[in-house]
């Protein structure tokens, strides 16, 4: 079954910096791959998917992420962070029956 | 539209208890999975319904069981709980043989 591994588990950074989170998967076929967020008391909620085509997928609020066939990664991006993206964010892949797994999730904190 | 609604948003339960979590899928939407969510830890795929028959199931003992109603609407149900049962319970929609991208706020379950 497909599986994701997150490098990190907390990431610390100040605004205005940049950001980038890994996400890495196990080999099984054909891939789709998500990322997602959780805001401080909010639901998950769905911030980029990759299905096929172009390998760098926007998301919402300014993030991107980029979908390396050769090192089985798929990171998270953003060039620049703010406050509000103080979050835990989550890698996923979905099995062949659609059921996702989930990475171990990374914390990040934002500095004002 | 609401999308996915969950009820109650919070539980305090006592060892031995049994506990009934309700899901409410977006208008629409035939499938309905469950996952729970540990602290500090990503959320693991409990089990999924469509047609109000469990089509596939996580890792999870059977005091784990669920319900899909006619209406598309679900139930999880957890038996004979124990301390390592106090998560947040997270319930997602989707049509049948698409990943699932929506998830509920979640019901957190404390279990004493």
């Amino acid at each position: 079954a497909q599986s994701v591994s997150q490098h990190n588990h907390h990431v610390i950074l100040s605004e205005a910096a940049s950001l980038e989170l890994g996400c890495n998967y196990s080999y099984g076929g054909t891939v789709n791959l998500f990322w997602y967020v959780q805001y401080p008391g909010q639901h998950l909620q769905l911030l980029l998917k990759y299905f096929s085509g172009d390998p760098l997928v926007k998301g919402i609020k300014g993030f991107e992420a980029e979908f390396i066939k050769s090192k089985f990664s798929f990171n998270l991006r953003k060039p620049s962070v703010q406050w509000s993206d103080t979050a835990e964010y989550f890698c996923a892949v979905p099995s062949n029956d659609y059921k996702l797994s989930f990475g171990a999730g990374t914390t990040v904190t934002v500095r004002a | 539209d609401a999308g996915v609604t969950q009820s109650p948003t919070h539980l305090i339960k006592t060892r031995g208890q049994q506990v009934t979590l309700r899901c409410s899928p977006k208008s629409g939407h035939d499938t309905v999975s469950w996952y729970q969510q540990a602290l500090g830890q990503g959320p693991q795929f409990i089990f999924q319904y469509y047609e109000e028959e469990e089509r596939q199931r996580g890792n999870f003992p059977d005091r784990f069981s669920g319900h899909q109603f006619p209406n598309y609407s679900s139930e999880l149900n957890v038996n004979a709980l124990l301390l390592g049962d106090s998560a947040l319970y997270l319930c997602a929609s989707s049509y049948l043989g698409t990943p699932v991208e929506l998830f509920g706020p979640g019901t957190r379950l404390l279990v004493l």
